[in-house]
């Protein structure tokens, strides 16, 4: 089965900076890559995805990329904000036969004032 | 248009009482998947149902855990005779459509978290 390995699992950076969390998988098969926020004691919620036709996506400060040959996907948050603090998964499937999302273990993303 | 709903969001019980987890989707989506979360950990799939069919409950404990999604009402997952370690917080999450390559984005609930005492 699919496998999805996350890093770092906390980032602290200055508000105005940039964040990067870097995501692979195993199984050559997936090609749909949402990232999620969690707030404590929120739900996850989407922020961006990405599907496995395109190398790059971007919504304002967010952008997500893929490298499928090394099978590797990052999220970029640009020009943080204290309200960007929260944990950050990444996830991974097949769409296509609607299997389950595998989630990494999460990013503790910290932004200082 | 409301999104996904949970209920209860928080529920206490004894060791060896059941627990019983509802979710109803978004309007329009008719895939339902359970993910359960430990403290400071991330998401492990459960069991991933569409109306009145299991499709697949690789990630659900074969022993006192069940769910089900009938034609009417919402989704239920249910576990027996709970113990200390199924405290968790337990996330619905429902989508579009799930054998569609295009509408395959998870919306999840606000989640149920479990105490066993």
């Amino acid at each position: 089965g699919e496998n999805v390995e996350q890093h770092p699992s906390t980032l602290s950076v200055q508000e105005g900076d940039s964040a990067v969390i870097k995501c692979t998988y195993s199984d050559s098969a997936s090609n749909y890559f949402p990232w999620y926020k969690q707030e404590l004691g929120k739900r996850p919620q989407l922020i961006i995805d990405i599907r496995s036709n395109v190398g790059e996506k971007k919504d304002q400060r967010i952008a997500v990329t893929l490298n499928k040959t090394a099978k590797h996907f990052s999220l970029h948050i640009t020009e943080t904000q204290p309200e960007d603090s929260a944990v950050y998964f990444c996830a991974a499937t097949y769409s296509g036969s609607a299997r389950q999302l595998t989630f990494g273990s999460g990013t503790q993303l910290t932004v200082l004032p | 248009n409301a999104g996904v709903m949970q209920n209860p969001r928080h529920l206490v019980r004894r060791r060896g009482q059941e627990a019983r987890l509802r979710c109803s989707p978004m309007k329009g989506h008719s895939h339902v998947y359970w993910y359960r979360q430990l403290p400071e950990e991330g998401l492990k799939f459960m069991v991933y149902l569409q109306k009145e069919n299991i499709i697949d409950e690789s990630g659900m404990p074969k022993e006192r855990f069940s769910a089900e999604f009938p034609k009417e009402g919402p989704s239920i997952l249910r576990i027996q005779q709970v113990v200390r370690g199924d405290s968790a917080a337990y996330f619905c999450a429902s989508s579009p459509q799930g054998t569609v390559t295009e509408r395959s984005e998870q919306y999840f609930g606000p989640g149920t978290r479990l105490t066993v005492t």
